[in-house]
């Protein structure tokens, strides 16, 4: 069956930007994840999101970053004007529900000039 | 401060020998851990998990050993095997965290035929 998939595979944006990158979860997963990577860094929680719930966020390394997840399917993470220290490795991972395994996307390179 | 902790960023290892990965935690309220691996380019995928009420669980060639007195799981590879290289993650959930998974740094696993 299909996995986690996300979009753009890559992006390379200037500092002070918008950019908005897609995770489309495996069908019927209730939660879903965003982490990212940094050089060098293991991966760091971002936001969860479980069923109609409201989001976890606590992850979100400032008002910056948000997140949106449209009928319980696709999520959309947005970063407004980017820095350059948001260059990462964005991950999104979607679960069965809480506390199941997750299964990860290939990821958004994110690259901020 | 690191929750999860893989204290030897590589580890080299001829074919056919074992493997041996290490992770320390450090909240006891994780009730749950994985090892995730990661080819470059690639999201991590999940591998093998264990539940605090176990103290080991095997799959194939990959066995988890949990030790929850001394906060410390590992990851055995018998026999090794040059397709092995690639970054392993380890990490831990529970503990108020809601599901979403504390990672460690990763550990890059180098298999040499």
């Amino acid at each position: 069956g299909a996995g986690v998939s996300q979009s753009p595979s890559n992006k390379v944006t200037e500092k002070g930007k918008d950019v908005e990158l897609r995770c489309d979860p495996i069908s019927g997963h209730t939660a879903l994840y965003w982490y990212r990577q940094s050089l060098g860094q293991g991966l760091e929680f971002l936001i969860y999101f479980q069923g109609n719930s409201a989001p976890d966020k606590s992850g979100l390394p400032s008002d910056r970053f948000s997140a949106e997840r449209t009928g319980g399917s696709v999520s959309t993470l947005t970063i407004q004007r980017t820095q350059q220290e948001d260059s990462a490795v964005y991950l999104c991972a979607s679960s069965l529900n809480r506390a199941e395994t997750q299964y990860f996307g290939p990821g958004t390179r994110l690259l901020v000039l | 401060d690191q929750q999860v902790k893989q204290n030897s960023p590589s580890l080299s290892v001829q074919e056919g020998r074992i493997s041996i990965l290490n992770c320390d935690y450090t909240n006891s309220m994780f009730d749950y851990f994985l090892w995730y691996k990661k080819y470059p380019a690639e999201g991590p995928t999940f591998l093998i998990s264990i539940s605090s009420i176990k103290d080991k669980n095997e799959d194939g060639r990959f066995t988890v050993f949990l030790n929850k007195s001394a906060k410390h799981l590992s990851l055995h590879i018998v026999p090794s095997q040059p397709g092995d290289s690639a970054v392993y993650f380890c990490a831990a959930s529970g503990g108020g965290s809601q599901g979403n998974l504390i990672f460690g740094k990763g550990t890059k696993l180098s298999v040499k035929p």
